[in-house]
């Protein structure tokens, strides 16, 4: 069964503070992996990410992806209270073009 | 854990046809579905939200007439997409909430609309 499963489920840190969300996967046909911060409505997207031990990085935010062990990370740095979201990984299988999402990381960010 | 389907996962239609897309919910009661369309370098615009048993809340631009959402059960919603043309050609996802955990979105897979 296809399945991406993200750690931890929710996180409470401070401002300054540095982050680490995990996301794991068993997908066939993989495609590639994704990265959505989302607030209100619409996740946002942030990385996409195909090959391995390539970082991505957008300012204070970087994901790099390990195709071996079928995970990725997403750090962020000094974070800030704007950080405060839900992060949303997702596969994209080569087969019928489906994606398979995590259930997310509810990341809260305090002053 | 919570699942959502997507069916079908897959199609293509003529151009002016109407489609159907369903979202289930396998194994939970999902009190509100969203929908969302994928459009280029992967960004998703939710196109409404639907609670069970009332009208969908759709987002400013997004054409209720064309894009028609009916949550009729506590596993189900359905999108019709109305005389369909090729700019609609799309991936439309939906994701479900249950009622117990407000704050988790459970995805389904996805459906790619091809428009002719």
């Amino acid at each position: 069964e296809d399945k991406v499963v993200q750690s931890p489920l929710s996180l409470v840190v401070h401002e300054g503070d540095t982050v680490t969300l995990n996301c794991s996967y068993e997908v066939t046909n993989f495609r590639s992996l994704l990265w959505y911060k989302q607030e209100k409505k619409a996740p946002t997207f942030l990385f996409m990410l195909t090959s391995s031990g390539i970082e991505k990085k957008s300012g204070r935010l970087s994901s790099i992806l390990d195709k071996k062990e079928l995970f990725s990370i997403l750090n962020i740095t000094a974070t800030q209270t704007g950080d405060s979201a839900v992060y949303l990984c997702a596969v994209e299988a080569n087969t019928g073009n489906q994606f398979y999402f995590g259930t997310g990381t509810s990341l809260t960010v305090i002053p | 854990g919570a699942v959502v389907s997507q069916h079908p996962s897959r199609v293509i239609c003529k151009s002016g046809t109407s489609v159907k897309i369903e979202c289930r919910s396998l194994d939970f009661q999902a009190t509100t579905m969203f929908w969302y369309r994928q459009f280029p370098k992967q960004s998703l615009m939710l196109m409404a939200t639907s609670n069970e048993g009332s009208k969908a809340t759709y987002e400013q631009g997004v054409e209720k007439d064309k894009f028609l959402i009916n949550h009729a059960s506590l596993t189900l919603s359905t999108l019709t997409v109305t005389s369909a043309h090729p700019e609609d050609s799309s991936f439309y996802i939906c994701s479900a909430r249950m009622l117990a955990r407000q704050e988790t979105q459970y995805f389904g897979p996805g459906t790619r609309l091809l428009v002719l």
